[in-house]
């Protein structure tokens, strides 16, 4: 089994819809990240969250939101799905252990097309 | 603010190949620089780091020298396979950034044979 786990893979929504991508993992780490990846952008943060109580804005928070339900779960919802929030989107984890390295253990990504 | 710059790609190969992927970089002091490599499918994963001046990160054939003056982490490997195709992300940590991460724009590597 995977360490970071994202469900759904793949989805498709319409406008306005209302989306959650949750993320979990088996790590142990305290730090948990959302990305997305657009083509010729590359990964860009949307949320990242050091531990249970701490939620931070990434650069481009606009239109998302998180929850950190526990240690091991990171959700990211869309209230208002739109089309240009099609994309592929990452979650990721880290360990404040290792703040130093910078090493990062990212999922296998939630495609989301919205129409 | 902090940012990666990466050659365009994609790179096309042939097998054996040598490789050389650019990667500049901006920042204040003195970063942690890495490379991370997504292979089709799947999630970006941690391919070699480097993280003070000077420094040499290599894994799987693959080599990247930390250039403070230059402000360069090109990634290199003398021969390349077709299973080393993937797409490859430069980034780079900001000291006290925790594991925030800024990434360039990726280069998309075809090696064929």
């Amino acid at each position: 089994d995977a360490d970071v786990t994202q469900t759904p893979r793949n989805r498709i929504t319409k406008t306005g819809k209302r989306i959650m991508l949750e993320c979990s993992q088996t790590k142990g780490h305290d730090r948990m990240y959302w990305y997305r990846q657009d083509p010729g952008l590359g990964l860009r943060l949307i949320y990242y969250s050091f531990d249970v109580k701490d939620i931070n804005k990434g650069e481009i928070s606009d239109g998302y939101s998180v929850s950190r339900q526990a240690q091991a779960k990171f959700s990211l919802s869309l209230e208002s799905a739109i089309p240009n929030q099609t994309a592929l989107y990452f979650c990721a984890t880290g360990t404040g252990f290792n703040r130093n390295t910078g090493e990062l253990f990212f999922g296998e990504g939630s495609r989301l097309t919205v129409l | 603010g902090d940012s990666v710059t990466q050659m365009e790609g994609p790179v096309t190969l042939s097998e054996e190949a040598f490789l050389t992927i650019n990667c500049t970089y901006t920042a204040t002091g003195y970063p942690s620089l890495f490379w991370y490599v997504q292979y089709p499918g799947e999630g970006l994963q941690l391919l070699l780091k480097a993280t003070k001046a000077d420094d040499k990160g290599s894994n799987k054939g693959f080599e990247a020298t930390y250039r403070k003056e230059t402000t360069s982490f090109h990634l290199e490997k003398g021969s390349v396979q077709v299973s080393d195709s993937a797409v490859y992300f430069c980034a780079l940590k900001a000291p006290g950034g925790g594991n925030k991460l800024t990434f360039g724009t990726g280069t998309q590597l075809k090696v064929e044979l």
